[in-house]
C-alpha cells in the first residue's frame, strides 16, 4: 500500500492550527498511524487507529478521516511540535508502510 | 519507562554480514511484538521485519533471504542478523516495540522506539 503525505513542507507561525494530509493506494480501513520526529531524534508514537491519541500526547493533536484519506490536525502549535511527521498503515502488510512524510517549519 | 538500545552497527563492505542487538528494558518484553525499523539519511521511515510474541517472523521483500529476526525472551533481546549486506541497506536501524499480541489483533502501530544504531555498507 502506498502511502503519499502531502504538502511536502509547510511553514506555519507558532500559535496557529494546521492540517497534514495522507492518502493511501487503498482503503487502510482506520489502521492508520501518526509519527513525529525531530532531527537526529528517534519517531514517537502520536496517533493510532486513525484518531486515537498515543499515551502522554496532548490534546492539541488530533486525527480524522476514513477509507484513504486521513488527516493530521495541530491546534495552537508550539515550538516543539515543529518536526517532521510521518503516517504509517497497518491494514495490509507485510510490509507495513510509511510516507515519505510532512516538515513542519517555522514561519 | 521503556528503554531500547540498539548495538552492533559499523561499517561493512558489500557481501559481509552484521548481527545488530537491542536490549529491551521497563516492559514484559516476551509479550510484546518487536519490530526493525531503517532511516537513510534524509529519508522515509522503511519497516524491515516484525518478529511477533509467539517467534513468528515477517520481512519486507528488500531483505527477504538475507536478513533474519530472533529474540530472546529470556535475556529480553532482540536481534537482526543481516546478511549479504548491499549499499542500499546503509541506514539508521531502530528496535522498535509493537502493542502485545500486535500482530494477533492486527495492530502493528510502532508504540516505542529505541535512538537507533548506524550501519554503512560500503567498499
Amino acid at each position: 500500500v502506498s502511502m503519499t503525505q502531502s504538502p511536502v513542507t509547510l511553514s506555519v507561525s507558532p500559535g496557529e492550527r494546521v492540517t497534514l494530509s495522507c492518502r493511501a493506494s487503498e482503503s487502510v480501513s482506520y489502521n492508520l498511524a501518526w509519527y513525529q520526529q525531530h532531527p537526529g531524534r528517534a519517531p514517537r508514537l502520536l496517533i493510532y487507529a486513525a484518531s486515537t491519541r498515543a499515551t502522554g500526547v496532548p490534546a492539541r493533536f488530533s486525527g480524522s478521516g476514513s477509507g484513504s484519506e486521513y488527516s493530521l490536525t495541530i491546534s495552537n502549535l508550539q515550538s516543539e511540535d515543529f518536526a517532521v511527521y510521518y503516517c504509517q498503515q497497518y491494514n495490509r502488510w507485510p510490509p507495513i508502510t510509511f510516507g515519505q512524510g510532512t516538515r513542519l517549519d517555522i514561519k | 519507562e521503556v528503554h531500547l538500545g540498539e548495538s552492533g552497527g559499523g561499517v561493512i563492505q558489500p557481501g559481509g554480514s552484521l548481527r545488530l542487538s537491542c536490549a529491551a528494558s521497563g516492559f514484559s518484553f516476551s509479550d510484546h511484538d518487536m519490530h526493525w525499523v531503517r532511516q537513510a539519511t534524509g529519508k522515509s521511515l522503511e519497516w524491515v521485519a516484525v518478529i511477533g510474541s509467539t517467534g513468528n517472523t515477517f520481512f519486507a521483500d528488500s531483505v527477504k533471504g538475507r536478513f533474519t529476526v530472533s529474540r530472546d525472551n529470556g535475556d529480553n533481546t532482540l536481534y537482526l542478523q543481516m546478511n549479504n549486506l548491499r549499499p542500499e541497506d546503509t541506514a539508521l536501524y531502530f528496535c522498535v516495540r509493537g502493542p502485545a499480541a500486535g500482530l494477533n489483533l492486527g495492530d502493528l502501530f510502532l508504540d516505542s522506539w529505541g535512538q537507533g544504531t548506524l550501519v554503512t555498507v560500503s567498499s
